[in-house]
């Protein structure tokens, strides 16, 4: 079974701020994908991130950086110097056998200016 | 390139109406996916399609909730009598390769929030 947990459901910061958004997955596969959503008010989940079971490399992109760790079946996020924009909620997904997306529950950002 | 789009964005009606949804994936995306997302939680799928056959229907509650998606493109999906724990996002999906896999993404369109009186 495949299981996704988001142990925060919801954290408030300053604007400027970093904050760190936890993620632990369970799986017996030895190929798996990790995803990072994030939906915005509006409603639409936008793709932030995928990553494969054998690619631990963190990853940067602009604020934002991933760390990948297979020890701890962990796969957090960074959201660095931290924007009203991007108050939203932060979603991580597991694609493991049988091909289905199974998302955790999700974690509320709320950024203050 | 356009997104996932969706009709209508909000719904309300009240329990044992019927209501139906739209949705148009991203041109060239094979494979469909049709998601319920309840307030607090994570979507859950409810059905996937390759093309116009359907591949994962297994969290279908197939007794009031269908889904179709002719010519491989389209998708309707349909709740006949609503319920009131159907009040729900309703997301759809798209991603574009022939065969889903582990590796692709799938992209995601605004949703349609349904609520049930």
């Amino acid at each position: 079974a495949q299981k996704v947990t988001q142990a925060q459901t919801e954290i408030s910061v300053v604007e400027k701020e970093d904050v760190t958004l936890d993620c632990v997955y369970e799986t017996r596969d030895t190929t798996y994908y990790l995803f990072w959503y994030k939906q915005p008010p509006s409603g639409e989940l936008v793709f932030l991130i995928r990553r494969n079971s054998f690619d631990e490399q963190n990853e940067i992109s602009g604020r934002y950086s991933w760390n990948f760790q297979k020890s701890t079946s962990s796969f957090n996020f960074t959201i660095t110097a931290s924007q009203v924009v991007d108050s939203a909620v932060y979603f991580c997904a597991l694609k493991a056998a049988g091909n289905k997306l199974t998302f955790g529950g999700g974690t509320r950002v709320l950024v203050k200016p | 390139e356009a997104g996932v789009a969706q009709s209508p964005r909000y719904k309300i009606i009240e329990k044992r109406q019927s209501v139906a949804f739209w949705c148009n994936p991203i041109s060239g995306h094979a494979t469909l996916y049709w998601y319920q997302q309840i307030l607090g939680q994570g979507p859950k799928l409810l059905i996937q399609f390759q093309n116009n056959g359907v591949v994962d229907d297994s969290q279908l509650p197939k007794d009031r909730f269908s889904a179709e998606r002719l010519k491989g493109v389209d998708s309707t999906l349909k709740i006949q009598p609503a319920k009131l724990e159907d009040s729900a996002v309703y997301l759809c999906a798209s991603s574009s390769v022939r065969m889903a896999t582990r590796a692709d993404t799938q992209y995601f369109g605004p949703g349609t929030r349904l609520t049930v009186l």
